[in-house]
């Protein structure tokens, strides 16, 4: 089992610059997760996604964030205009069809710097 | 209030305490609960489930108070590799899993 592989594992950007990140979850996982870590405001769920489907995207900070899920075995994170304050590391998680019972599985992250 | 949340911390604990962080959460619907550990620059990692009354694994302890709302970890006989910061969360019915701002331990020698 490859776990869940997030690319890039670093990106250095300048302030305004198109960023994407991307995720592929464990196979046969129905939910994925992208989480966001600063120190000031620890892990914060942005979005997550069940079947493919975004089931709450309430934690999007503003509209520069949009999340995609094409298939089962991808996502996308995409930034656009980036600021400096978007400076984090960003995970992706997902976990199986048992719903709530179900234990999360992290990426590596990406750790951003926005210029 | 945040949907989950921890004692700020940190701990500073020397080997061989015993050290215990609580976690309190708002949705009384939650049924399953879970500990994560997470050392510096790396991701979250599983460490514990709840799901009824507690639960353990060798120096670990987790327990789930409904009434109270709140969920706790104990660890015996802290190793310098427990260091580390451990966070709680608390899925809701619809599978949305927030975490709370973790607390940090630091064991030593």
């Amino acid at each position: 089992d490859a776990g869940v592989i997030q690319s890039p594992r670093h990106e250095v950007t300048e302030m305004g610059q198109e960023v994407t990140l991307r995720c592929k979850p464990i196979s046969g996982h129905d939910y994925l997760f992208w989480y966001r870590q600063t120190m000031m405001r620890g892990l914060e769920l942005l979005i997550y996604f069940n079947n493919n489907v975004p089931i709450d995207d309430s934690g999007m900070p503003e509209d520069r964030f949009s999340a995609k899920m094409p298939n089962a075995s991808f996502s996308t994170l995409k930034i656009q205009p980036s600021e400096p304050r978007d400076s984090a590391v960003y995970f992706c998680a997902s976990s199986g069809n048992r719903g709530i019972r179900e234990k999360l599985f992290f990426g590596s992250g990406t750790q951003l710097s926005v210029l | 209030r945040k949907e989950v949340e921890q004692d700020p911390g940190p701990f500073n604990v020397p080997e061989g305490a015993t050290v215990a962080f609580n976690c309190t959460y708002s949705n009384s619907a939650s049924q399953s609960f879970f500990w994560y550990r997470q050392d510096c620059r790396k991701e979250p990692k599983l460490l514990m489930s709840v799901y009824s009354s507690g639960n353990e694994d060798g120096r670990f302890t987790a327990q789930l108070n409904r009434a109270s709302q709140y969920i706790s970890l104990l660890i015996r006989d802290s190793k310098l590799s427990d260091s580390a910061t451990y966070l709680c969360v608390a899925p809701t019915n619809a599978g949305k899993s927030t975490f709370g701002d973790g607390t940090t331990l630091t064991v030593k020698p």
